[in-house]
C-alpha cells in the first residue's frame, strides 16, 4: 500500500514558470517530510524538509507548502530554471522505529527554454 | 556525499548467486539503510541499521540479509539473485540528532 501519494509523473515547465508537485499521506504519525532531488546517475539528495507545526517554509526559489487537515504537502520551484530539470521526490517519516522514510514515486520534471 | 561510498558501482550478475553490496562511511553516523529504486515505486526501504550487529527489516526485505560488525560498514546481501532484484540500489545515513538521511551514490545491479 502506497503511502505517499505523488503526483504528477511528469511535469514540463517553461523557463521562469512555477513547477508544483504535490504529495498525500495516509500515516498521521509522519511528522516529518522531506523533498529529494535527483539527478540522472546520482544519488537523490535533501532538497527542503518541514515538520507539522509550520503550514510553510521557504528556501531560495524552493517553498513546502503543507496542509495537515488535509494530509498534503507540496513542493513549489519557483522561477524555474533548466538547471532544475531532475526527478523530485517527496517522503515521510515518524518518530521512533528507526525513522524510515516512505517515499513518493517520483516526478519528472524537465525546464524548457 | 556526507562520506558515504557504495561498491560496487554496478554489477552484473547472473540468477542464483549470491551478491554483497558494501556502503562505507566515514563520519561514524549509528543510522544506516538500504533502499532499492525502481521505476514507478519510487525508494523503498529494505533494512536498516541503527548500530553495531542492530539491524531491522524494512518494507521490502525478503529475499535480502544484511550485516554490520563494524560503525563504519554495512553488508547487503542477496543470498540468491533473482531477476527481480534487478535495481538501484542505494544506501543512506542518518545525520543524528537530525532526521536528515543522506545518499550514496548507488549500485546498479543486473541480475540476468
Amino acid at each position: 500500500q502506497q503511502q505517499v501519494k505523488q503526483s504528477p509523473q511528469s511535469l514540463i515547465v517553461q523557463k521562469g514558470g512555477i513547477s508544483i508537485i504535490n504529495c498525500a499521506y495516509e500515516n498521521t504519525a509522519f511528522d516529518y517530510f522531506p523533498w529529494y532531488q535527483q539527478f540522472p546517475g546520482k544519488g537523490p539528495a535533501l532538497l527542503i524538509a518541514i515538520r507539522p507545526d509550520v503550514s510553510e517554509k521557504k528556501e531560495g526559489r524552493f517553498t513546502i507548502s503543507f496542509n495537515k487537515s488535509a494530509k498534503q504537502f507540496s513542493l513549489h520551484i519557483m522561477d524555474s530554471q533548466p538547471g532544475d530539470s531532475a526527478t523530485y521526490f517527496c517522503a515521510a517519516s515518524a518518530a521512533g522505529g528507526g525513522n524510515k522514510l516512505t517515499f513518493g514515486t517520483g516526478t519528472q520534471l524537465k525546464v524548457e527554454l | 556525499d556526507a562520506g558515504i561510498t557504495q561498491s560496487p558501482r554496478h554489477k552484473v550478475t547472473e540468477t542464483g548467486t549470491p551478491v554483497t553490496l558494501r556502503c562505507h562511511q566515514t563520519e561514524n553516523h549509528r543510522y544506516m539503510y538500504w533502499y532499492r529504486q525502481d521505476p514507478g515505486h519510487g525508494l523503498r526501504l529494505i533494512h536498516y541499521s541503527y548500530g553495531v550487529k542492530d539491524t531491522d527489516k524494512g518494507e521490502v526485505s525478503d529475499g535480502y540479509s544484511v550485516s554490520r560488525s563494524k560503525t563504519e560498514d554495512f553488508l547487503l546481501t542477496l543470498e540468491s539473485a533473482t531477476s527481480s532484484q534487478t535495481s538501484v540500489y542505494f544506501c543512506a545515513i542518518r545525520a543524528d540528532p537530525q532526521e536528515t538521511q543522506y545518499f550514496g551514490p548507488g549500485t546498479r545491479l543486473l541480475v540476468l
